[in-house]
């Protein structure tokens, strides 16, 4: 199984500064034949269910703000909203679908204001 | 616009029984892979299980494996979780969730979820 852990658990960032998270996968998701990463990111907002912001660890889904963006390739990979919005106060996971047989996501991580 | 809505949750004792259903709307169901998707209270998200578009091949995660049966009725655009055997540590919000057309298993549609919840 591919286990995805994130860090940090938590964080706290003033409005208008930079969020950072980060996710490592257990063994390498990216698929040698397309050169992609199969990696996702999600935010999840309490009593909703979680929203779709990054596939492919970089492409961006359609409406999402281009604050949001994703990086990384083989077992690194970051999250990073560039300038906080009250609106962003949410947990994020990252998630992997490149084991078809078992997808797994990370542990969460809490993003509030400072 | 695709809808996702989950129905079936509710109390139930250990060892019971509980079948969830999604009704999908707003795409073409039955040319989609269906997945459900689960989290406890308080807790993160965990993948149950998946099944292709025309329901002839699922698979499930080791925690569900023979207790839960993923099935869909492409003709009422309807996704199914039959889960057996409930256990206390099964209670949690139960969603479905729709990758894109392509079938790759990130999701881009997800309902608002169904809460079960195992206790006596």
């Amino acid at each position: 199984d591919i286990v995805m852990t994130q860090s940090p658990d938590s964080l706290a960032v003033s409005l208008g500064e930079r969020a950072t998270i980060n996710c490592k996968s257990s063994q390498s998701v990216l698929y040698s034949s397309n050169n992609k990463n199969y990696l996702a990111w999600y935010q999840q907002k309490p009593g909703q269910p979680p929203k779709l912001l990054i596939y492919w660890a970089s492409t961006r889904e359609s409406g999402v703000p281009d604050r949001f963006s994703g990086s990384g390739s083989g077992t690194d990979f970051t999250l990073t909203i560039s300038s906080l919005q009250a609106e962003d106060v949410a947990v994020y996971y990252c998630q992997q679908y490149y084991s078809t047989l078992l997808f797994t996501f990370g542990p969460g991580t809490k993003v509030d204001i400072k | 616009e695709v809808q996702l809505v989950e129905s079936g949750g509710g109390l139930v004792q250990p060892g019971g029984s509980l079948r969830l259903s999604c009704a999908a709307s707003g795409f073409t169901f039955s040319s989609y892979w269906m997945h459900w998707v689960r989290q406890a209270p308080g807790k993160g998200l965990v993948w149950v299980s998946r099944i292709n578009s025309d329901g002839s091949s699922t698979s499930y995660a080791d925690s569900v494996k023979g207790r839960f049966t993923i099935s869909r009725d492409n003709a009422k655009n309807t996704l199914y979780l039959q889960m057996n055997s409930l256990r206390a540590e099964d209670t949690a919000v139960y969603y479905c969730a729709r990758p894109p057309a392509s079938g790759y298993g990130y999701f881009d549609y997800w309902g608002q979820g169904t809460l079960v919840t195992v206790s006596s």
